[in-house]
């Protein structure tokens, strides 16, 4: 069964720093999605892509966020200057179509220091 | 109107009793609610989704009702087992929105053996 995967499954890094989230949607999905969840918390939209731009952002989404699809497979989320307060799990989601079934990946830990 | 409200917080069931887990909306314009469960440090994985044109669907032990006028609906399991002891959250999305799903809370169960 095909499934969205992500790397790394955790991430550590210091306050300052950039980070690259990858993620590989199922194949022929179209829309791709950015959550995040803050640990014991619910789960945060933050962006959705589509036909290569972001079609919707967050009030989180600022501009140390970005995403790319740079070939035809992956799905990055990088933050340019990580914060404390980006530690989080972040899981990206695929779907078919805008009222598909999103499906999630397993989420990559980010833990900034 | 963009939340999602979702109780109880955290539940207690008997291993063959019911788990009913509420959530209710505000934005009439939200049209999509899928139910998500969450193992542990793994990523939301869809479990039943309902669009507001019926009231009820069920699938396995797993039923959603639905009540439009009431802006509310509810996860029902059936006969639950130990192995459903997981977070769940609700959802919902808007037609000819980018998808984006907007989650509830989320419900900690435990099933006692």
């Amino acid at each position: 069964e095909p499934e969205v995967t992500q790397t790394p499954s955790h991430q550590v890094t210091q306050m300052g720093q950039e980070v690259i989230l990858r993620c590989v949607p199922i194949s022929n999905h179209l829309y791709f999605y950015w959550y995040r969840q803050i640990l014991g918390q619910k789960v945060e939209f933050l962006v959705s892509f589509y036909n290569n731009e972001i079609s919707e952002k967050s009030e989180i989404f600022d501009d140390q966020f970005s995403v790319e699809r740079p070939d035809g497979s992956n799905f990055t989320l990088k933050i340019r200057s990580t914060k404390l307060e980006d530690s989080a799990m972040y899981f990206c989601a695929s779907c078919p179509g805008t009222q598909g079934e999103q499906y999630f990946g397993p989420g990559t830990r980010l833990t900034v220091t | 109107q963009q939340q999602v409200k979702q109780s109880p917080q955290s539940l207690i069931v008997q291993k063959g009793g019911i788990s009913i887990i509420n959530c209710a909306y505000e934005n009439t314009a939200f049209d999509y609610f899928p139910w998500y469960q969450q193992f542990p440090g793994k990523g939301p994985a869809l479990l039943i989704a309902i669009r507001p044109d019926v009231s009820e669907k069920k699938e396995g032990r797993f039923t959603i009702s639905f009540n439009k006028s009431a802006k509310q609906f509810s996860l029902h399991i059936m006969d639950s087992q130990p192995g459903d002891s997981a977070t769940y959250f609700c959802a919902a999305s808007r037609r000819g929105n980018t998808g984006k799903l907007i989650f509830g809370q989320g419900t900690t169960l435990q099933v006692k053996p």
